[in-house]
């Protein structure tokens, strides 16, 4: 089926270590996000690529790398993980300004311990 | 800057009565406006959008929304709720050109028999 795919879906880190959050979408999208999710705050943009080739940062980038690998993959890296990042990430797609509206993944749910 | 505001982070009505769920936002420029919905451990799913064509905008699963500029609110409504309605929704807005949606903190429905 068409839509974005996250991997993985749940992942346990310790405090320090790195991981990559993976996103690929099938519908040609051209902008891509991340967003994470936590209980009272709603979702907030980490990154986000306007199009292939660009990346820029949203509300909340610290602690956060992204690699936009090509139109349909966009990644999410936690270098040196922190119990503060425990959270439900979400990657988002989208055509070009955004009229469309979003098409989300299932989300990744990461505790870091 | 663009923002928005969701009235009441938890709303509950019984089964058949009407949902009102409030949505408030602010945009420097005529916005993109968006209702998203989520069920538990989902990713969101694009209830319904305005775009600026027609103020009054149907979505599915019977809702609906409203435009209204002089109010600066999108507010979400049903005429008569559904056991399957308990969910989160999430109020969005979104520049045209800006290729970002800010989210709002959210609203819990529960439906009560």
């Amino acid at each position: 089926n068409a839509g974005v795919t996250q991997t993985p879906k749940f992942q346990v880190l310790k405090t320090g270590q790195s991981m990559t959050l993976q996103c690929a979408q099938d519908m040609n999208h051209n902008s891509m996000y991340w967003y994470r999710q936590d209980p009272g705050m709603g979702l907030r943009l980490i990154y986000y690529s306007a199009s292939e080739g660009t990346t820029d940062k949203g509300e909340v980038p610290n602690g956060y790398n992204v690699s936009r690998l090509n139109k349909r993959e966009f990644s999410l890296r936690l270098e040196s993980a922190a119990p503060s990042q425990t959270s439900v990430y979400f990657c988002a797609s989208t055509w070009t300004g955004g009229v469309d509206g979003y098409t989300f993944g299932s989300g990744t749910r990461l505790t870091v311990v | 800057a663009q923002s928005v505001t969701q009235l009441g982070s938890h709303v509950s009505v019984s089964e058949g009565a009407l949902v009102l769920l409030r949505c408030n936002y602010s945009s420097s420029v005529p916005p993109y406006l968006f209702w998203y919905v989520q069920y538990p451990n989902q990713g969101l799913q694009l209830l319904l959008k305005y775009t600026s064509a027609a103020t009054l905008v149907k979505g599915i699963n019977g809702f609906e929304a409203e435009f209204k500029k002089s109010e600066t609110s999108f507010h979400l409504t049903k005429p008569s709720a559904h056991m399957s309605d308990a969910a989160e929704y999430f109020c969005a807005v979104s520049e045209p050109g800006t290729y970002k949606y800010i989210f709002g903190t959210g609203t819990r429905l529960k439906v009560l028999a």
